[in-house]
């Protein structure tokens, strides 16, 4: 499976815009560029999903290098609410044992400020 | 739509006993999975689920059991329980396995075995 690479811990204050940085050098010309994020004792949540072109979506902006070997997450406008350890994962269309698999690495910390 | 719902939220078990996490979604979804948390870690793959009466084993399966007999369920279940085994517990359904289906995860079941 390609890796993925992020920053241990990143730090924004309120209502200004994050950029939380993922690399993935090996990525393969089929893999998708997932993002999750997992809110302190929560569960998991998707945030948004791209291959090659850049993505919008109500939560967040996917920003994706032309040669994909690197991507970047947009808050556009950080909340408190957005504190949270965020992953950045290759998901294959190859299927195989990667089937349905999502690889979680450590993520970024993101702290929000007031 | 309830989504993913775990129970129960708490449990502590002492070394040798078995017992069952309940994982249950009202989405139809054909794809569910098995995740542990360590302190510190990223989620790992245990099991998994691509539809009713299939199961196939994850990243780390041992000492773990899964059955699918409905769609709605995907119990998880601990044989004899060791200390190597406290952790946080994440079921998560997708309609599919492929790799644009977002995953769904439950809120999680923190296990402690003492």
């Amino acid at each position: 499976d390609a890796k993925t690479t992020q920053p241990n811990s990143m730090e924004s204050n309120e209502e200004e815009p994050v950029h939380l940085p993922c690399n993935h050098s090996t990525i393969s010309g089929t893999d998708y560029i997932h993002w999750y994020r997992q809110l302190p004792s929560q569960g998991p949540e998707y945030v948004i999903h791209g291959l090659t072109s850049n993505v919008n979506n109500r939560m967040a902006s996917l920003a994706i290098a032309e040669d994909r070997k690197s991507s970047t997450l947009i808050l556009h406008r950080a909340t408190l609410r957005d504190a949270a350890v965020y992953y950045c994962i290759l998901r294959s269309s190859s299927g195989g044992t990667s089937y349905g698999k999502l690889t979680f690495g450590q993520g970024t910390i993101l702290t929000v400020h007031p | 739509n309830a989504g993913v719902t775990q129970t129960p939220k708490f449990q502590v078990l002492k070394t040798g006993q078995s017992m069952t996490l309940q994982c249950a979604q009202d989405m139809n979804h054909e794809y569910m999975s098995w995740y542990r948390q360590d302190p510190g870690m990223g989620l790992r793959l245990i099991h998994y689920s691509v539809g009713a009466g299939i199961t196939d084993q994850g990243e780390v399966p041992n000492g773990y059991n899964v059955s699918r007999s409905t769609t709605e369920d995907f119990p998880l279940r601990l044989l004899s329980a060791a200390p190597s085994q406290t952790s946080v517990y994440f079921c998560a359904s997708s309609y599919g396995a492929g790799p644009t289906d977002t995953q769904y995860f439950g809120p999680g079941t923190r296990l402690t075995v003492l």
